[in-house]
């Protein structure tokens, strides 16, 4: 099946740097790629839509210059949370569309998320 | 706003039990997905049933779907300890995009 590989797993920071969290499909090319956030015992919530090659489509009350996301290749997308502050800490998980013709492109790819800690 | 709703929030059974878990959603679907988590991790896809199918069976997991009723159901039979996670339903629009997850139900299976 497709994999999905999301680096780093947990991640500690101080406050006001910046965090970087990769995204990659191992086994299939990905033009469509998604980064949520979840809350503790909460469903997840999607921030933006990544799509290779163009900017991200944000979801609204998500800040674009907060959450930087590039997707610079069919196969990886980042996401850099930027002078990150304490309730910037949570679950970060992203994602990644099947592309194959046989209706995989309807299934989401889930990373292992990365835990984000700003201290 | 949030599509799906599940029901219930918690669920607690024996090990050997069901486990039926309820998802509705408000608008027109193109399919609709059950995904589970394990406490920590990302989601693993289950299943997907599509708007003019009504069941689906894989291994001990049962999905229906209603779209009359704008429901699904995912049934877990002869549950096992390892089981216990967290399971969502997720929605795709008419054109196979804009998921939108539930808000989950927490199963645990107690040995």
């Amino acid at each position: 099946g497709a994999v999905v590989s999301q680096h780093p797993s947990w991640v500690i920071c101080k406050s006001g740097t910046s965090v970087k969290i990769e995204c990659r499909s191992l086994d299939f090319q990905a033009t469509t790629m998604f980064w949520y956030r979840q809350f503790p015992k909460q469903s997840l919530m999607l921030m933006a839509t990544s799509n290779e090659g163009s900017k991200a489509t944000y979801e609204q009350g998500v800040e674009k210059d907060k959450f930087l996301i590039n997707h610079a290749s069919l196969t990886l997308s980042t996401l850099t949370v930027t002078s990150a502050h304490p309730e910037d800490s949570s679950f970060y998980i992203c994602s990644a569309r099947g592309s194959g013709w046989d209706g995989t492109k309807n299934i989401q790819y889930f990373g292992a998320g990365t835990r984000l800690s700003v201290l | 706003s949030q599509q799906g709703e599940e029901d219930p929030q918690a669920l607690s059974i024996q090990e050997g039990e069901n486990a039926t878990m309820n998802c509705s959603y408000k608008t027109s679907i193109n399919n609709l997905q059950w995904y589970r988590q394990n406490s920590g991790r990302g989601l693993v896809h289950l299943i997907l049933i599509r708007s003019n199918e009504r069941e689906k069976h894989s291994g001990r997991l049962r999905v229906t779907l209603d779209t009359s009723k704008k429901s699904s159901s995912l049934l877990i039979t002869a549950s096992r300890a390892a089981d216990t996670a967290s399971y969502f339903c997720a929605t795709a629009d008419n054109y196979g995009q804009n998921f939108v997850f539930g808000p989950g139900t927490r199963l645990s299976v107690l040995p």
